[in-house]
């Protein structure tokens, strides 16, 4: 079945650095993934739409400077989380799609900003 | 936008009883999912529904889909503690998914 790789799975930095979290499709070719945001008992809200090749389409009121999301290949997107801060930390979770029916979801990363 | 209301948004119940949650939205969805997310993991797919009036059963879960594929609904029978967890309902619409704000399961042994 597709499997979606998410690394790391928890991070912790200083306010002020960036961090880029990884999520990798291992058996299949995504051409596009989605990166979502989770507080603690609440749903996932959808960040921004990453296209292979092209740039992603950010949600109303993401920060598109501050979320930066690459997707260089067909199996790796990349978001950066510039300049974190304690409000910016959060469950991070990736998923891709197969087809309008297959959506894939990476297990996560924890980020937290101290 | 598109909505999806799901509810209750906290049920915690007895090992044995049954339960139900709903997922309505004033929107059209081409598909509708049901995921269960455990604590520090990703969210896991259980169903896809897209036909209207469309009902599947997964073991002790049955999912239904309504007519007019504007809601949904998730029934558990003889709840296991093993069924804690978060439930999401997520509507799919030009490849995006839309997530319900979800139902946090908790069945006490």
């Amino acid at each position: 079945g597709a499997v979606v790789s998410q690394h790391p799975s928890w991070v912790i930095c200083k306010s002020g650095t960036s961090v880029k979290i990884e999520c990798r499709s291992l058996d299949f070719q995504a051409t596009t993934m989605f990166w979502y945001r989770q507080f603690p008992k609440q749903s996932l809200m959808l960040m921004a739409t990453s296209n292979e090749g092209s740039k992603a389409t950010y949600e109303q009121g993401v920060e598109k400077d501050k979320f930066l999301i690459n997707h260089a290949s067909l199996t790796l997107s990349t978001l950066t989380v510039t300049s974190a801060h304690p409000e910016d930390s959060s469950f991070y979770i990736c998923s891709a799609i197969q087809s309008i029916r297959g959506y894939t979801f990476g297990s996560g990363t924890r980020l937290t900003v101290v | 936008t598109q909505l999806l209301e799901q509810s209750p948004q906290f049920l915690s119940i007895q090992e044995g009883e049954n339960l139900t949650v709903y997922c309505n939205s004033s929107s059209v969805f081409s598909s509708l999912q049901w995921y269960r997310q455990e604590p520090g993991e990703g969210p896991v797919l259980l169903v896809t529904v897209v036909t209207g009036g469309e009902v599947k059963k997964l073991k002790r879960l049955t999912f239904q889909f309504g007519d007019a594929r504007k809601d949904s609904s998730l029934h558990i029978t003889a709840a296991q503690p093993g069924d804690t967890g978060l439930y999401l309902c997520a509507g799919g619409s030009n490849y995006k998914l839309t997530f319900g704000k979800g139902t946090l399961l908790t069945v006490n042994p």
